[in-house]
C-alpha cells in the first residue's frame, strides 16, 4: 500500500533554533517528492520538489534531502522565525503507471515560539 | 486563470441541506484532486480526476458525497444532506500530469460550516 508517514506529528521550538522534519514513504514506483507549507487558513504552498536523482534542494532557510534507497526525506529549517509556524506536508507522486497520483502525509505542525 | 480558484470561500449551511463546491483548476492541468481538512487534522484525500474521469474516488466518505468534472476543467464537489461532521476546509489541487515533476497547485479552499 502506498503510504507517506511524517514525524513528528507536532513540534515546538524557540525562535532562532533549527529543526528537522521527517518523511518516510512506501510509494513505488516513485516519481517525485514535494514539501509544502500550509499556514493556518490557507492552501498549501510548495517549498521544494525533488526527483529520485536529487539528494538535496534548498529554498532559502529550507533544505530538503532525499534518500531514494531508504525512501526517506527530511526538511531542515535553519534559524527559525515566528512566520515558520505552520503545517509542513510531505507529498509523494507515484509513477506514471499509477497515474502520477499524489499521496499526502498527515503533516507536521510546527510552532515557533519567541 | 493564474491559479486554482475555489468558490465559495466560505459556506455556512444548515444540517440536511445540499451544498455544491466549485474548483476551477489552472488552464491545461489534466489532473485535479479534492481534499478536505478538518480542524487540527491533516489533509484527507477525497477524489482524483484525470481529465473527466475519476480513477480514484476511494476517499469519498459516504454516498452523500459526489464529484464531477466537465470539459476537463471545472470540477464540482456535491455534498447531499449535510451533517455537522462534514464541516471542514475543502481544498482542490491541480497538476499537469503530462509533465514529469510538475508542480501541484492548491486553491485557497472552501470553509464549510454545517450548523
Amino acid at each position: 500500500k502506498n503510504q507517506v508517514e511524517q514525524s513528528p506529528q507536532s513540534l515546538i521550538i524557540l525562535e532562532g533554533k533549527n529543526c528537522t522534519l521527517q518523511c518516510n514513504y512506501t510509494v513505488s514506483p516513485f516519481s517525485n517528492l514535494r514539501w509544502y507549507k500550509q499556514d493556518t487558513g490557507r492552501g498549501p504552498v510548495s517549498l521544494t520538489i525533488m526527483t529520485f536523482s536529487e539528494n538535496t534542494k534548498s529554498n532559502g532557510r529550507y533544505t530538503a534531502t532525499l534518500d531514494a534507497d531508504t525512501k526517506q526525506s527530511s526538511l531542515h529549517i535553519t534559524a527559525s522565525q515566528l512566520s515558520d509556524s505552520a503545517s509542513y506536508i510531505c507529498v509523494v507522486s507515484a509513477g506514471y503507471n499509477q497515474g502520477g497520483k499524489l499521496i499526502f502525509g498527515q503533516g507536521t505542525e510546527l510552532s515557533v515560539k519567541p | 486563470g493564474a491559479g486554482v480558484s475555489q468558490s465559495p470561500s466560505n459556506k455556512v449551511t444548515e444540517k440536511g441541506k445540499d451544498v455544491e463546491l466549485r474548483c476551477d483548476p489552472i488552464s491545461g492541468h489534466t489532473a485535479l484532486y479534492w481534499y478536505r481538512q478538518s480542524l487540527g487534522q491533516g489533509l484527507e484525500f477525497l477524489i482524483y480526476f484525470q481529465g473527466n474521469s475519476a480513477p480514484d474516488k476511494s476517499g469519498l466518505p459516504s454516498d452523500r458525497f459526489s464529484a464531477e468534472r466537465t470539459g476537463g476543467s471545472v470540477s464540482t464537489l456535491t455534498i447531499q444532506r449535510t451533517q455537522q461532521e462534514d464541516s471542514a476546509v475543502y481544498l482542490c489541487a491541480s497538476t499537469d500530469r503530462g509533465r514529469l515533476n510538475t508542480e501541484a497547485f492548491f486553491g485557497q479552499g472552501t470553509r464549510l460550516t454545517v450548523v
